[in-house]
């Protein structure tokens, strides 16, 4: 069984600049999460879709990220404009079922951005 | 709301010791608790999913405990490894989402 993709693995780019990531899922999975991992920290939910509807984006920056997952498989994350803050590894995961409670999630490498 | 705490931050010990991680949190009304296996440059792996039914899982060398009533998890991991050498997440679910902690950096040395 392929694991959850995610390309690209690294990105620099300067500030202000935009950058989009993208993420394909395991076959099937219902749920679809991306995280945030700033150095030293444990990833942060930025959103969670079920399918392809919105379950939780209340810690998305939604005035320079915007996220969407098409026909419900595939996702991609942008942000437009970057900030230095947002030098972080941006996690894709995917979960059977709907809840991300008691599912086992699944994640990809990863994608390393740094704004400079 | 939810915090999650792993202490220490980041541990080094000789090949061949038994050694435990820990991991606390706030609210003690949780389904699970998983432990997750970063390596650098990589993904997140699932170690343990430790059901709030359960007291303990164990996987090899790995066993994992879990306390509701004090809120804290240990990982334990027996004749540790150079392979070993990761950093180790503890996360429980809050609000529909996973809350992890900031994890625990560990480093075998041979």
């Amino acid at each position: 069984e392929a694991g959850v993709a995610q390309s690209p693995r690294y990105k620099i780019i300067e500030k202000r600049q935009s950058v989009a990531f993208w993420c394909n899922p395991i076959s099937g999975h219902a749920t679809l999460y991306w995280y945030q991992q700033i150095l030293g920290q444990g990833p942060k939910l930025l959103i969670q879709f079920q399918n392809n509807g919105v379950v939780d984006d209340s810690q998305l920056p939604k005035d320079r990220f915007s996220a969407e997952r098409l026909k419900g498989v595939d996702s991609t994350l942008k942000i437009q404009p970057a900030k230095l803050e947002d030098s972080a590894v941006y996690l894709c995961a995917s979960s059977p079922r709907g809840s991300g409670s008691t599912d086992t999630q699944y994640f990809g490498p990863g994608t390393r951005l740094t704004v400079l | 709301k939810q915090e999650v705490t792993q202490i220490p931050a980041a541990l080094s010990v000789p090949e061949g010791e038994n050694l435990v991680l820990n991991c606390s949190f706030t609210d003690s009304a949780i389904y699970n608790l998983q432990w997750f296996r970063q390596d650098p440059g990589k993904g997140l792996t699932s170690l343990l999913l430790i059901q709030s039914s359960q007291r303990e899982q164990t996987s090899g060398r790995l066993n994992a405990s879990l306390d509701k009533s004090s809120g804290r998890s240990t990982l334990y991991i027996a004749a540790s490894q150079p392979g070993d050498s990761a950093t180790y997440l503890c996360a429980v679910p809050g609000g529909g989402k996973l809350i992890f902690g900031q994890g625990t950096e560990l480093s075998v040395k041979p």
